[in-house]
């Protein structure tokens, strides 16, 4: 099946700075979506972004479907932020998500 | 935006009992939803697929006789861990697409905790 890796495992941030987080997959795809992981578990949608690019806010992504990897940028970072932030993708056409090893942000004020 | 709720947010039983949980979407029909399951600091898992009107599917490795899936309605499906024991404490976590085409958002509920003592 689809591999899907996230860069880096394990970030800290000071408040107000700003991070890059990379998922590779190992396949072409036709769903790539980020969310993050709040400390209950509740799983937040942050994009659906099988290509190109989009922005809300502070977050923007980027997905490059011919090399395979998609970036999730964080501007101005808050202790909000702080959780896991989990790519997913989708190749068999069936909407059955594979999601990445995720980065564990944390944001000190 | 769609929300899809899960019912209950936490359960502890004993192990031998059974536990079920509901997801529903709550302004949205779903013909599909998935089932996931996340151990602590790890990833999620997909265990199966959820089908309104015929039998779930289930991923390699998820025991369909231990997870019994039902999809009664095109707003619910429920998921029952039968004989529960302390292996299967976990975080439990469904899906429902915004809709059937294959390139759109997927909708996640908040979370079921199971712990089986």
């Amino acid at each position: 099946g689809i591999q899907v890796e996230q860069s880096p495992p394990d970030l800290i941030l000071q408040e107000g700075a700003n991070s890059t987080l990379r998922c590779n997959f190992s396949d072409s795809v036709n769903n790539l979506q980020w969310f993050h992981q709040n400390p209950w578990g509740q799983l937040i949608n942050l994009f659906y972004i099988p290509s190109g690019t989009k922005q809300n806010g502070r977050l923007s992504a980027t997905t490059v479907a011919t090399e395979r990897y998609s970036l999730l940028y964080i501007s101005s970072s808050q202790t909000t932020d702080s959780g896991v932030y989990f790519c997913a993708v989708d190749n068999t056409g069936f909407q059955k998500l594979v999601f990445g090893t995720g980065t564990r942000l944390l944001v000190s004020p | 935006g769609a929300v899809v709720s899960q019912h209950p947010s936490r359960v502890i039983c004993k192990s031998g009992t059974s536990v079920k949980i509901e997801c529903r979407s709550l302004d949205f029909q779903a013909t599909t939803m998935f089932w996931y399951r996340q151990f602590p600091k790890q990833s999620l898992m997909l265990m199966a697929t959820s089908n309104e009107g015929s039998k779930a599917t289930y991923e390699q490795g998820v025991e369909k006789d231990k997870f019994l899936i039902n999809h009664a309605s095109l707003t619910l499906s429920t998921l029952t861990v039968t004989s529960a024991h302390p292996e299967d404490s976990s975080f439990y976590i469904c899906s429902a697409p915004g809709s059937s085409f294959a390139t759109d958002t997927q909708y996640f509920g908040p979370g079921t905790r199971l712990t089986v003592l």
